[in-house]
């Protein structure tokens, strides 16, 4: 089945104890992006990745990093959360860095940082 | 700075009325846009996309939206509502400004009254 996976789907951590969420997708897609959706504010994205090694930032990235060592896997890593990152992350890929391209989203990772 | 609008957090219509779903965008040229659909606890999926073809575009589940340059608006539509479609929506564009961000909307929760 095509999809798109996060792990873990939900992660309740400390402020400034490093953590990963990791994605993958199966579907050889190029692209693929980070977003974190708030209340009010609809998503927003934090990372995207047109291919291997090629990663630019989004609207949001303070506090984020990204790697993109393999085509299939994308992983967002918070060095240091804080409160303000308690959010719904999704991610999600697309066949090309087309910008017509659907984009297919992850079921998403509830992240909360005390 | 380049943006997506939707009016309207939340809307309510009954059963087998009309929906319409309010989208604007702000750019001096026509960018690639998309209409997602975010079930309860799931991720996002296309509903339907306008990618410089025909203007009024249709899509799953008998949605459709007309692209309307004058208006810099992307409105969508279903002709009867139907309780499973209840909600959120989100209205994103791609080609703003340059580059391959994706900008969302803040989304827009439908509700179906019996």
């Amino acid at each position: 089945e095509a999809q798109v996976t996060q792990n873990p789907r939900y992660l309740i951590t400390v402020t400034g104890k490093k953590l990963t969420v990791t994605c993958s997708q199966n579907m050889n897609h190029e692209y693929m992006s980070w977003y974190r959706q708030d209340p009010g504010l609809g998503l927003r994205q934090i990372y995207y990745s047109m291919n291997v090694e090629v990663t630019d930032k989004g609207d949001v990235p303070e506090g984020y990093k990204v790697s993109r060592k393999e085509k299939r896997n994308f992983p967002l890593i918070l060095e240091s959360p804080s409160p303000n990152q308690t959010s719904l992350y999704f991610c999600a890929s697309s066949f090309g860095g087309s910008l017509q391209e659907t984009q297919y989203f992850g079921p998403g990772t509830r992240l909360l940082v005390l | 700075a380049q943006s997506v609008t939707q009016l309207g957090s939340h809307v309510s219509v009954s059963e087998g009325a009309l929906v319409l779903l309010r989208c604007n965008y702000s750019s001096s040229v026509p960018p690639y846009l998309f209409w997602y659909v975010q079930y309860p606890n799931q991720g996002l999926q296309l509903l339907l996309k306008y990618t410089s073809a025909a203007t009024l575009v249709k899509g799953i589940n008998g949605f459709e939206a007309e692209f309307k340059k004058s208006e810099t608006s992307f409105h969508l539509t279903k002709p009867s509502a139907h309780m499973s479609d209840a909600a959120e929506y989100f209205c994103a564009v791609s080609g703003i400004g340059g580059g391959f961000k994706t900008i969302f909307g803040a989304g827009t929760r439908l509700f179906v009254k019996a």
